[in-house]
């Protein structure tokens, strides 16, 4: 099955300063990727998704890339507020076979400092 | 608000019991799905729902099952509970049964005494 992992478990960033997540995942026909924030004690909130057939998707201060060849994700956050502190979880959609669940990552924690 | 509505909030229960969690996806929303988190096993994919009909079953154990019924509402039972079982389980809904957004609900949390 997919194995979707994260590079770094814990990411200590300043106030203003931007962020980069990132992910990697296994399965090279994976087609549907998805970024979600879950803050402590509520559920994971989509952030943006991306499907294979692009390498960029840009939303509001942020942005994922998609490097197929190598099997990466990225979410990039620009100039980081205390607010976006919280778990960042990267997954990647399944097939039909298992209804297009997502695989999710361990999830990376994102500590904004003042 | 994502729309998605999960209760109870938090479940406490003993070993051997049964539970029911419900979710009640956003409006206009067919596909249901049940994912189980941990802090061991992280976020994992439990059992989908579209329209009514079980459409895909991930890591679900035999003593759990789930429905959706025709006001597109679920619940997710789980029986027999031992303390592994202890957990956030999390509903999300999604407008189709293919590769789209999924919104989440609050979640609710289960501990197993």
């Amino acid at each position: 099955g997919e194995s979707v992992g994260l590079h770094l478990p814990t990411l200590s960033v300043q106030e203003g300063d931007n962020s980069i997540i990132n992910c990697a995942y296994s399965n090279s026909a994976s087609d549907y990727f998805i970024w979600y924030k879950q803050e402590s004690g509520k559920g994971p909130q989509f952030i943006i998704d991306i499907r294979s057939n692009m390498d960029k998707r840009q939303g509001q201060r942020v942005t994922v890339l998609l490097n197929k060849t190598v099997k990466h994700l990225s979410l990039q956050i620009a100039a980081t507020q205390p607010g976006d502190s919280a778990v960042y979880f990267c997954a990647v959609g399944g097939d039909s076979n298992s209804g297009y669940a997502l695989n999710f990552g361990k999830g990376t924690s994102l500590l904004v400092t003042p | 608000d994502s729309g998605v509505t999960q209760t109870p909030k938090h479940l406490i229960t003993a070993t051997g019991q049964r539970v029911t969690l419900r979710c009640s996806p956003r409006s206009g929303d067919l596909s249901v799905y049940w994912y189980q988190q941990s802090l061991d096993q992280g976020l994992q994919f439990l059992i989908q729902y579209y329209n009514g009909e079980e459409r895909a079953k991930g890591n679900i154990l035999e003593r759990f099952s789930a429905q959706q019924f025709p006001d597109l509402h679920s619940e997710l039972n789980l029986s027999s509970l031992e303390l592994g079982d202890s957990a956030l389980y999390f509903c999300a809904s999604s407008v189709a049964g293919g590769p789209r957004e999924q919104y989440f609900g609050p979640g609710t949390r289960l501990t197993v005494t």
